[in-house]
């Protein structure tokens, strides 16, 4: 079975800090991909990578970076955090075409104080 | 660009009912696929099909079952004999146009529709 794991299911932290949010997949998985999820709104993109070292932007890349150094690792770094990231963060992998099923972690509620 | 459309943000059912999801998409790739996640409370999202654009056949899960419907641009799914369990929010998704690079995009999707089965 596909595993993606997340490093915290939930995280409090201030306005202002830097926050990493890990993801990790044990399926030799070419692609990742970090999602939020907001009520209302579905699942929107934040950033996707298909290779090592390689990221692409998604929908809402604005105040967010990340960091693919090894295949199976995909972080989500918040560089100052804000209230408005409040929300679940959920990372996905898939093999590397684009029509491949992607595979869900069980997802980081963060809230920014 | 695409666009996956779900147009009941809450359904609420008695269970043994049968129930349908409705999704309308979007695009215009003409090759493409159409997937359907279950979240149940606990948050991670569930892979329950996925489906390529060349194949209209209906399929069937136990007591899931899929009617793509490329002529309306639809991708309904129904439980049928709905039990508690089944309560969960259901997302439709759209996968993405190949990245020039070779690589890959995200998905696109739905607001998703909160599914409750009373007992």
């Amino acid at each position: 079975d596909v595993k993606v794991t997340q490093s915290s299911r939930y995280l409090v932290k201030r306005t202002g800090e830097k926050v990493f949010l890990e993801c990790v997949q044990d399926m030799d998985h070419e692609n990742m991909f970090w999602y939020r999820q907001d009520p209302g709104l579905g699942l929107r993109l934040i950033y996707f990578s298909y290779d090592v070292k390689m990221k692409e932007k998604g929908d809402i890349p604005e105040g967010y970076s990340v960091s693919r150094e090894k295949k199976e690792r995909f972080s989500l770094i918040l560089e100052s955090a804000s209230t408005n990231q409040t929300s679940m963060y959920l990372c996905a992998s898939s093999l590397s075409d684009s029509q491949e099923t992607q595979y869900f972690g069980p997802g980081t509620r963060l809230l920014v104080l | 660009a695409q666009k996956v459309t779900q147009a009941q943000t809450e359904i609420s059912v008695v269970e043994k009912e049968d129930v349908t999801l409705d999704c309308v998409y979007e695009t215009r790739d003409t090759t493409y696929y159409l997937f359907w996640y279950k979240q149940p409370p606990s948050g991670e999202l569930v892979f329950l099909i996925r489906r390529n654009s060349f194949d209209e056949q209906n399929e069937i899960s136990g007591r899931y079952s899929w009617n793509f419907q490329k002529s309306t641009s639809s991708f309904n799914f129904t439980i049928t004999a709905s039990q508690v369990v089944d309560s969960a929010v259901y997302f439709c998704a759209l996968s993405g146009i190949m990245y020039s690079g070779g690589g890959a995009d995200g998905l696109t999707f739905g607001k998703g529709t909160h599914l409750i089965i009373q007992p």
